[in-house]
């Protein structure tokens, strides 16, 4: 079974700019959910997204939004992109997001650098 | 609000050592734990999972223990070898939340000298 994957896995942007990032979970998995991580704040929840309705939000401004297709195929925007947007952007999938014993299946990230 | 600490920050041992990494959560209401690794720059492999009702988990050379009352949760690998370098994480599925959201530690940053 292929993994989770996300593409681009590098991007460069400029202030003001806005980026588009995209996950495909695994094959079955409904639930999609973001994180962000940089060295200073560590991994931070951005959103989950469960048979394409979002399902739990975290504390990020609204410059950063998500949707989830009918095929569980997730993508993730950011507008008016800031310097502190720089962070490796990882998605994880899993099957429905709610069983205690369920494992979550992260992907290799987007690196995103804001110029 | 749940809040996950790992000690220590950093770890360096010889290859061949028995070594344990800690983990601690504020809120013992969690539904369970996960331990993941991320080599530089990579994205997270999942190496346990515990349930809140078990109390540790075995995977090979790894070993993790979880005691939801006193909050905190150990990973034990044994023999360690270079290629267990790696930032390990800790993180809980705390109750509060629906779904699938996890909190994690800052990780424990492993170096394993050949």
């Amino acid at each position: 079974k292929a993994g989770v994957t996300q593409t681009p896995r590098y991007l460069i942007k400029t202030r003001g700019q806005q980026v588009t990032l995209s996950c495909s979970p695994i094959s079955g998995h409904r639930s999609v959910s973001w994180y962000q991580q940089t060295p200073g704040q560590g991994l931070q929840f951005l959103f989950e997204y469960f048979s394409e309705t979002q399902r739990n939000k975290g504390n990020f401004p609204g410059r950063f939004s998500g949707r989830q297709f009918s095929n569980s195929r997730s993508e993730m925007n950011v507008s008016t992109l800031e310097l502190g947007d720089s962070a490796l952007y990882l998605c994880a999938s899993s099957l429905a997001g709610g069983a205690i014993q369920e494992t979550q299946y992260f992907g290799p990230g987007t690196r995103l650098l804001v110029l | 609000k749940q809040e996950v600490t790992q000690i220590p920050a950093a770890l360096s041992v010889p290859e061949g050592e028995n070594l344990v990494l800690n983990c601690s959560f504020t809120d013992s209401a969690i539904y369970n734990l996960q331990w993941f690794r991320q080599d530089p720059g990579k994205g997270l492999t999942s190496l346990l999972l515990i349930q809140s009702s078990q109390r540790e988990q075995t995977s090979g050379r790894l070993n993790a223990s979880l005691d939801k009352s006193s909050g905190r949760s150990t990973l034990y690998i044994a023999a360690s070898q270079p290629g267990d370098s790696a930032t390990y994480l800790c993180a809980v599925r705390p109750v509060e939340t629906s779904g699938s959201r996890l909190t994690f530690g800052e990780g424990t940053q492993l170096t394993v000298n050949p």
